[in-house]
């Protein structure tokens, strides 16, 4: 069993949906969780980050964590065909080495 | 603010040949730097880390290595590539072990 678990999609969903994106994990000793967006031939650009279990919120961005359950999403209210692109997760005990999943690939139609 | 460079962005080399690749970070001082290999399906996966200068720690056995011969530059290198080395390599960069990395733009290597 892998240590972070997310499916690799490709998601596809028509311009101003709702996008639920969700990793589920193994190691109870993840404390800090991440989101990062990946368009292509790009790197990784951090999107949100969260310590614990709870909900943050940026912009059109919604991150939650429940620590009990071990499962993580990333909301995304209004999506539009900018947010085309490859969504990695990525957690750990201390951010010193994270361990990502293998991303969910997200298309958007205008 | 912040910015991280790598480089080249492409590169293609035949099998047995070495390799550099540089990655430089401004406008921070003693970064943790680390580089990752990307492979398609397979997630990012942690080759090398660095909180200093001339210490390296390495996470996965391989035909490759790491140098921090400057504060914010750390470069990956091999003495002859092969075909398994083929992959996008990305660079990231944290200011403290508390805080969330970021990464650069990546290389993506082709073996022949």
């Amino acid at each position: 069993q892998k240590e972070v678990e997310q499916d690799p999609g490709p998601l596809s969903v028509p311009e101003g949906a709702i996008v639920s994106l969700n990793c589920t994990y193994s190691n109870s000793a993840f404390q800090y969780f991440m989101w990062y967006r990946q368009y292509s031939r790009k790197g990784p650009e951090l999107l949100m980050y969260t310590y614990s279990s709870g909900n943050k919120e940026d912009g059109r961005f919604t991150a939650q964590v429940d620590k009990s359950s071990k499962y993580i999403s990333l909301f995304i209210r209004d999506s539009q065909p900018s947010d085309s692109a490859t969504y990695l997760c990525a957690m750990s005990g201390g951010f010193q080495k994270l361990v990502f999943g293998t991303g969910t690939r997200l298309l958007v139609s205008p | 603010s912040q910015t991280i460079h790598q480089w080249p962005a492409t590169l293609v080399q035949p099998v047995g040949s070495p390799l550099s690749l540089e990655c430089t970070v401004e406008g921070t001082s003693n970064p943790n730097l680390y580089w990752y290999r990307q492979a398609a399906g397979r997630g990012l996966q942690l080759l090398f880390y660095s909180v200093g200068i001339g210490q390296i720690s390495s996470e996965v056995p391989q035909n490759l290595s790491a140098s921090r011969p400057q504060d914010r530059q750390f470069i990956l290198s091999s003495k002859k590539l092969l075909l398994s080395d083929s992959g996008f390599y990305l660079c990231a960069w944290t200011a403290s072990s508390n805080q969330p990395q970021h990464f650069g733009d990546g290389t993506r290597l082709s073996i022949l």
